[in-house]
């Protein structure tokens, strides 16, 4: 049982460039979602799914995209990648109750020249 | 925006001591959950508060929450160096299906 896991676990991204970010699952839940964690700061959501098939905005979904491929995988795709978008990527799934605990992964650091 | 803000932003005590640090909030929520985050890694759920309680113990660690003052705090017991990480408390609030995080806590426990 593997839980979460992202690939890749380190990025080097030239300003423009593009990427995605893989996450999977094998929980069998319903909910997932990606996150960037800022120096200092907690976790702000990007996007995230409620069940298969559903995408929904957070808080800082400009310059993101998307894609629930199926329950056990959702991905995060940067289309033309900017210095900003230097953070790390966590992604979470939850199962039952949405508002309940959320399983993180290991990580993606990603660093935009 | 946060909703979380947790106090102090670090904290250093000696193995054995107690730990506690506190998560304010603004708006009304459906449940309060704390996580622990060691350095280069995820975030790890130590525990879960809903609305309608008062207190929760897991282990070492207890859990209050004030929801007329809009605030929570962790405490964790006889703290150990294996203690030693990034503290954030999460809240759920209305109909969103979402965790809004706070700033974390440092916590450093010195052998």
């Amino acid at each position: 049982n593997a839980g979460v896991t992202q690939t890749p676990k380190f990025q080097v991204l030239k300003t423009g460039q593009s990427m995605t970010l893989q996450c999977a699952q094998d929980m069998n839940h319903n909910s997932m979602y990606w996150y960037r964690q800022d120096p200092g700061m907690g976790l702000r959501l990007i996007y995230y799914s409620a069940s298969e098939g559903t995408t929904d905005k957070g808080e800082v979904p400009n310059g993101y995209n998307v894609s629930r491929l199926n329950k056990r995988e959702f991905s995060l795709r940067l289309e033309s990648a900017a210095p900003s978008q230097t953070s790390v990527y966590f992604c979470a799934s939850s199962g039952g109750d949405s508002w309940g605990t959320q399983y993180f992964g290991p990580g993606t650091r990603l660093l935009v020249l | 925006s946060q909703q979380g803000e947790e106090d102090p932003q670090a904290l250093s005590i000696q193995e054995g001591e107690n730990a506690t640090m506190n998560c304010s909030y603004k708006t009304s929520i459906n449940n309060l959950q704390w996580y622990r985050q060691n350095s280069g890694r995820g975030l790890v759920h130590l525990i879960l508060i809903r609305s309608n309680e008062r207190e929760k113990h897991s282990g070492r660690l207890r859990v209050t929450l004030d929801t007329s003052k809009k605030s929570s705090s962790l405490l964790i017991t006889a703290s150990r160096a294996a203690d030693t990480a990034s503290y954030f408390c999460a809240t759920s609030s209305g109909s969103a299906r979402q965790l809004t995080f706070g700033s974390g806590t440092q916590l450093t426990v010195l052998p």
